[in-house]
């Protein structure tokens, strides 16, 4: 069975530009979580989402947006990017048990 | 602020040595924790969850440790191996797949 897949694996962006992250969860799964890990710290809730409605936000600003699209999949999107904004972003599946199954992450540097 | 907090940021164990993880909460009323382990490159992986109502659980070489009285708990390894050398995180999961993670502690272990 595949397990939550995360694209790209790896990018780099320039301050004030705009980046597009994508995670599939795991089949079966509803629910999608996003979360942000900078280096050397706990990841930190982002946004998550279960049948394509925002069910809740983390504390970060309106650069950061999300959706969740009819096959369950998601994207996040973060705009006018700042250097702070180099992390690992992770994403999250989730079933009915409430269990989270994490990605690999997308690993964003911002130059 | 994170509702969950690690004591020691690294330990270094000696392979064969047993390891404890400790981790602390503020909030009283918090009754579910489960543990991840993060090794480099890839996202967390879930170890061990512990709800309040129990004291004690125990899975295959770990066990957890709730102390509800001092809001404490804790993660043991036994007979740590190499392949335990990751990075450890607590988190309170405060539901609707949303977690609370804590700094993370390294650990490493010595042949």
């Amino acid at each position: 069975d595949a397990g939550v897949t995360q694209s790209p694996t790896h990018l780099i962006k320039t301050r004030g530009q705009h980046v597009t992250l994508r995670c599939s969860p795991i089949s079966g799964h509803k629910s999608v979580s996003w979360y942000q890990q900078v280096l050397g710290q706990g990841p930190q809730f982002i946004f998550q989402y279960y049948e394509k409605e925002e069910r809740g936000r983390g504390n970060f600003p309106d650069r950061f947006s999300a959706r969740q699209f009819p096959n369950y999949s998601s994207e996040l999107n973060v705009n006018a990017l700042l250097l702070g904004d180099s992390a690992l972003y992770l994403c999250a599946s989730g079933g009915n048990t409430g269990e989270l199954f994490f990605g690999e992450g997308s690993r964003l540097t911002v130059l | 602020g994170e509702s969950v907090g690690l004591h020691l940021p690294t330990l270094s164990v000696q392979e064969g040595d047993n390891s404890i993880i400790n981790c602390a909460y503020s909030n009283s009323a918090s009754d579910y924790f489960i543990w991840y382990k993060q090794e480099s490159g890839k996202g967390p992986q879930f170890i061990i969850d512990i709800r309040s109502n129990m004291d004690k659980r125990q899975g295959q070489r770990v066990t957890v440790l709730l102390n509800k009285t001092v809001k404490h708990l804790s993660l043991q390894i036994a007979a740590t191996q190499p392949g335990d050398s990751a990075v450890y995180f607590c988190a309170e999961n405060l539901g609707d797949y949303k977690l609370s993670f804590g700094a993370g502690t390294t650990v490493t272990v010595r042949a």
